[in-house]
């Protein structure tokens, strides 16, 4: 599977916008991009995901880079709830055999939110 | 409501006696997954499922066994738990595996300590 890198930690203050970037330099034509979060003592909780056009959602944006090399998870007034572990994931298609298309979890970028 | 409910939430149990963990989602979903997490070693999938009698290993399976009979259920086995395996269990529904129509739903995870 295609690997990402993300930040171990960021930081926002309530009420502004957090960017949170990924890189996935090794990403092949049919890999979805994903983001998960997980909050404490939660399970992983689903985002956003696209493929090569930018996306909206009521829980956030993604803006995926031209050439798909990176992407930015945008929440657009961070709360103190938004405080998680965010996941960049690349997913395959389905119509790929072994494990490609499994949601493999990286370390993720620990957002803390401070009031 | 959509949701993925495992069974139980906490368990204490002994080295060597059999126990299982249960699974049920009620989407209809074709993909299901077992993922543990560890500090340090986040999240990782241990077996998979994309249809009904069909599974497969993920990336640590060792020691564990699943069985996918009826769509809903995806219960994960361990024959003889051992204190390697005192671990945070998730499970995880998904339309399908890959691609655009991944957003996968989790349990609220099963805290299982083998003493």
């Amino acid at each position: 599977d295609a690997k990402t890198t993300q930040p171990n930690s960021m930081e926002s203050n309530e009420e502004e916008p957090v960017h949170l970037p990924c890189n996935h330099s090794t990403i092949s034509g049919t890999d979805y991009i994903h983001w998960y979060r997980q909050l404490p003592s939660q399970g992983p909780e689903y985002v956003i995901h696209g493929l090569t056009s930018n996306v909206n959602n009521r829980m956030a944006s993604l803006a995926i880079a031209e050439d798909r090399k990176s992407s930015t998870l945008i929440l657009h007034r961070a709360t103190l709830r938004d405080a998680a572990v965010y996941y960049c994931i690349l997913s395959a298609s389905m119509n790929y055999g072994g494990s490609q298309g499994n949601l493999i979890f990286g370390k993720g970028t620990k957002l803390s939110v401070k009031p | 409501e959509a949701q993925v409910t495992q069974n139980p939430r906490y368990l204490i149990t002994v080295t060597g006696k059999k126990l299982t963990v249960t699974c049920s989602q009620n989407m209809n979903h074709e993909y299901m997954s077992w993922y543990r997490q560890d500090p340090g070693l986040g999240l990782r999938q241990i077996y998979y499922s994309m249809n009904v009698e069909v599974t497969d290993k993920g990336d640590v399976p060792e020691g564990y066994k699943v069985s996918r009979k009826e769509k809903r259920n995806f219960p994960l086995i361990l024959e003889s738990p051992s204190p390697n395996q005192t671990s945070l269990y998730f499970c995880a529904s998904s339309l399908s595996r890959g691609g655009m129509n991944t957003e996968a739903f989790f349990g609220q995870g099963t805290r299982l300590t083998v003493v």
